[in-house]
């Protein structure tokens, strides 16, 4: 069965950067995209950028480009997103979510989802 | 930015109730959206995808339904696992978005 396991919780300080894991099994990993969406407290869901596990090529929304990098290693299955120049409003559970269709015809909606990561930023 | 309006905020509803949620987008999306639930402390669900096609393993309760630029997510008979939150997605431009959310409350 397809799982999406990701690193735990991090507390980090205004200015600083952290690195969120996202461990994919249950499926062949380099064949779909690996979106990154995040959810801060009480609001909805705001879409970062995928990354293709197949060639490592990214696109990244406009708002998080020059600080947001998302990365994979495909002998671990395990995709990664830094995120640097942390700001208070960075505060959020980070979510790593497949693409439901394979990297030829992606079609950006999610089909498996990892737990969440909080991502807690705070001086 | 496509900006997806999603409408009510809150819905208070009973067990058996026929209930509707709307997403409207601020340009055409070309069937291009999705419809997720998401229950306190977990990540969201993949209910609907293309406007209307219902995902694997979803009850048929669920549907989804586009006209123009607006689409709508039913529950045609509430049951009590169906009170959470619905989220509607577009991905036909990027950046893809989301809309506000919808919380389903038990009368």
């Amino acid at each position: 069965q397809v799982q999406m396991v990701q690193s735990g919780a991090e507390v980090k300080k205004p200015g600083a950067s952290v690195k969120v894991s996202c461990k994919a099994s249950g499926y062949t990993f380099t064949d779909y995209y690996l979106h990154w969406v995040r959810q801060a407290p009480g609001q909805g869901f705001e879409w970062m950028g995928w990354v293709n596990p197949h060639t490592g090529g990214t696109n990244y929304a406009q708002k998080f480009r020059g600080r947001v990098t998302m990365t994979r290693d495909t002998s671990i299955t395990t995709a990664f997103l830094d995120l640097s120049s942390l700001r208070s409003d960075d505060t959020a559970i980070y979510y790593c979510a497949k693409d439901s269709l394979p990297v030829a015809g992606s079609s950006a909606n999610f089909d498996f989802w990892g737990q969440g990561t909080q991502v807690t930023v705070s001086s | 930015d496509i900006q997806m309006t999603q409408s009510p905020s809150t819905l208070s509803a009973s067990v058996g109730d026929r209930v509707t949620i709307t997403c409207r987008a601020s340009q055409d999306s070309s069937g291009s959206l999705a419809w997720y639930q998401q229950k306190q402390g977990k990540a969201p669900k993949l209910l609907i995808y293309d406007a209307s096609s219902l995902e694997n393993g979803v009850p048929s309760r669920f549907s989804g339904s586009e006209s123009g630029t607006e689409f709508t997510l039913t529950i045609s008979s509430l049951q009590p696992d169906d009170f959470a939150t619905y989220y509607c997605q577009q991905y036909r431009g990027y950046p893809y978005t989301f809309g506000q959310g919808t919380k389903l409350e038990i009368k």
